[in-house]
C-alpha cells in the first residue's frame, strides 16, 4: 500500500538559510499534519491542513510557513534557519471520511526529513 | 487540555518475557488513543488505536492495549518479547486534529 512520502530524507543547511520540505500524502487522504521531533524528544505538532485550508496550528515559529496544494501535497518552508531547528520533521496524513467512518484522527506518518543546521 | 504520561523512559525485558509499557492520559472528552513505534532513524508506525467500541485493542506484531476509562490508562502489552521489538514507543491522544504524544519509552530486549 502507498505510504506518506517525504522529501528530501536528509537536508543539511547553514544558519540563516532557507529550507523547503515536501510531503505527499497517501492517495485519497485530504488532511496533512507536520510535526517536529528534536533529538531525544517526542514529536511536537506544528500545523495541519484540511482540504487546502489550515485547520490547526501548534508551536510553529513565525519563520516557518506551510501550505497544502490542489493535489493535496504539502510543503513546509523554513527561513532564517537556526541551530535549534535541527530536528526530524514528520508529515502525517489522514482521511476525514472513508465512506464508512470518520477517520481524521488516524494519522499515518512518513519516514521524516532529518534537517541539520550547521 | 489533553496530555499523555508515559511511566518509565526505559524498559528492559528478556526475550520471551512480558512487555508492559504504561500510558496514562488526561482528556476532558472521550479520547482517541494511539500507540506508535519508532525504530532507529525511521518514522512513526501505527501499532494500534482505540476510538470507540471494544476496550481491548489488538495491533500489529502481537501487541495489544486496553482502554480503562476509570484508570485513564491505555497500557501496551505483549505476552512474549522478541529482539525485533526493541524500539521507541510513543503513546498519543487526540480528540481534535493534532496528536499529543507522550515522551516515549525505549524498550530494550535482552537475549
Amino acid at each position: 500500500a502507498a505510504g506518506v512520502i517525504q522529501s528530501p530524507r536528509h537536508l543539511i543547511k547553514e544558519k540563516r538559510e532557507t529550507a523547503t520540505l515536501k510531503c505527499y500524502p497517501i492517495p485519497r487522504h485530504d488532511t496533512v499534519y507536520w510535526y517536529q521531533q528534536g533529538p531525544g524528544q517526542d514529536p511536537q505538532f506544528l500545523i495541519s491542513f484540511y482540504e487546502k485550508m489550515q485547520s490547526d496550528k501548534g508551536s510553529i515559529p513565525d519563520r516557518f510557513s506551510a501550505q497544502q496544494f490542489s493535489d493535496y501535497h504539502s510543503e513546509l518552508n523554513m527561513s532564517s534557519l537556526e541551530l535549534g531547528d535541527s530536528a526530524l520533521y514528520f508529515c502525517a496524513s489522514s482521511q476525514y471520511w472513508t465512506g464508512q467512518t470518520y477517520a481524521k484522527n488516524i494519522q499515518y506518518f512518513g519516514a521524516g526529513t532529518r534537517l541539520s543546521v550547521l | 487540555a489533553q496530555s499523555v504520561t508515559q511511566l518509565g523512559s526505559h524498559v528492559s525485558v528478556s526475550e520471551g518475557a512480558l512487555v508492559l509499557l504504561r500510558c496514562n492520559y488526561s482528556s476532558s472528552v472521550p479520547p482517541y488513543l494511539f500507540w506508535y513505534v519508532q525504530y532507529p532513524n525511521q518514522g512513526l508506525q501505527l501499532l494500534l488505536k482505540y476510538t470507540t467500541g471494544a476496550t481491548l485493542v489488538k495491533g500489529i506484531n502481537g501487541f495489544e492495549a486496553e482502554f480503562k476509562k476509570s484508570e485513564t490508562s491505555f497500557h501496551l502489552t505483549k505476552p512474549s518479547a522478541h529482539m525485533s521489538d526493541a524500539a521507541e514507543y510513543f503513546c498519543a491522544v487526540s480528540n481534535t486534529d493534532k496528536l499529543i504524544f507522550g515522551t516515549g519509552t525505549r524498550l530494550q530486549v535482552f537475549p
